[in-house]
């Protein structure tokens, strides 16, 4: 099954504590990207990568990393998390944009709290 | 950089009734505009998608036109249904999809 997988669900962790957000996606496709979505601010995009080794500032990256060393798996990091990264993430891939569709598929979200 | 407006915020209708949601962009160079809708606790879903070489485009109860003279593009979904509500994304696509803030549509039975 074509799909977008993240890990974990859920993540309460706590200020200054490192964490990891997995995304990984079976489709072959170049592009992959993570928004943050917060109310009333719609889904803001943190980065994105064209392809392998290739990554690129969204419209909030301060205080994430990315990496995209395999084309099916861009990673999130959080180096030292602060309650204001509180927020629902997706992570999301498709082609690229040349093609005449270009659906973005999205994860099922991670929920992430930091106290 | 690309930048997307979308109009209203929040949109309450009566089942059976239309529903109009705005978008603009102001990218002109932006050729792709697709509409995601994203129920509770789901993630967000393609459910229309337009390109610019084209001016409007139907599926079923949802349609989809283009003005890009103007630079807006708007969502139409016609005889609502209580499983319509959710909230709906438009988007824009140069080198990479920017997002509208989202529309929260109610449709009260």
């Amino acid at each position: 099954e074509a799909q977008v997988t993240q890990n974990p669900r859920y993540l309460i962790t706590v200020t200054g504590k490192k964490l990891t957000v997995t995304c990984s996606q079976n489709m072959n496709h170049e592009y992959m990207s993570w928004y943050r979505q917060d109310p009333g601010l719609g889904l803001r995009q943190i980065y994105y990568s064209m392809n392998v080794e290739v990554t690129d500032k969204g419209d909030v990256p301060e205080g994430y990393k990315v990496s995209r060393k395999e084309k099916r798996n861009f990673p999130l990091i959080l180096e030292s998390p602060s309650p204001n990264q509180t927020s629902l993430y997706f992570c999301a891939s498709s082609f690229v944009a040349a093609r005449p569709r270009n659906e973005q598929f999205f994860g099922p979200g991670t929920r992430l709290t930091v106290l | 950089g690309e930048n997307v407006e979308q109009h209203p915020s929040t949109l309450s209708v009566q089942e059976g009734d239309s529903a109009v949601i705005k978008c603009t962009y102001s990218d002109s160079a932006s050729n792709y505009f697709p509409w995601y809708k994203q129920e509770l606790g789901k993630r967000p879903q393609l459910i229309i998608d337009i390109r610019s070489n084209v001016g409007e485009k139907k599926d079923q109860r949802i349609a989809v036109t283009l003005n890009k003279t103007a630079k807006h593009f708007s969502l139409h979904i016609t005889e609502t249904q209580p499983e319509d509500s959710a909230v709906y994304f438009c988007a824009a696509l140069r080198f990479k999809l920017i997002f509208g803030t989202g529309t929260r549509l109610q449709v009260f039975p």
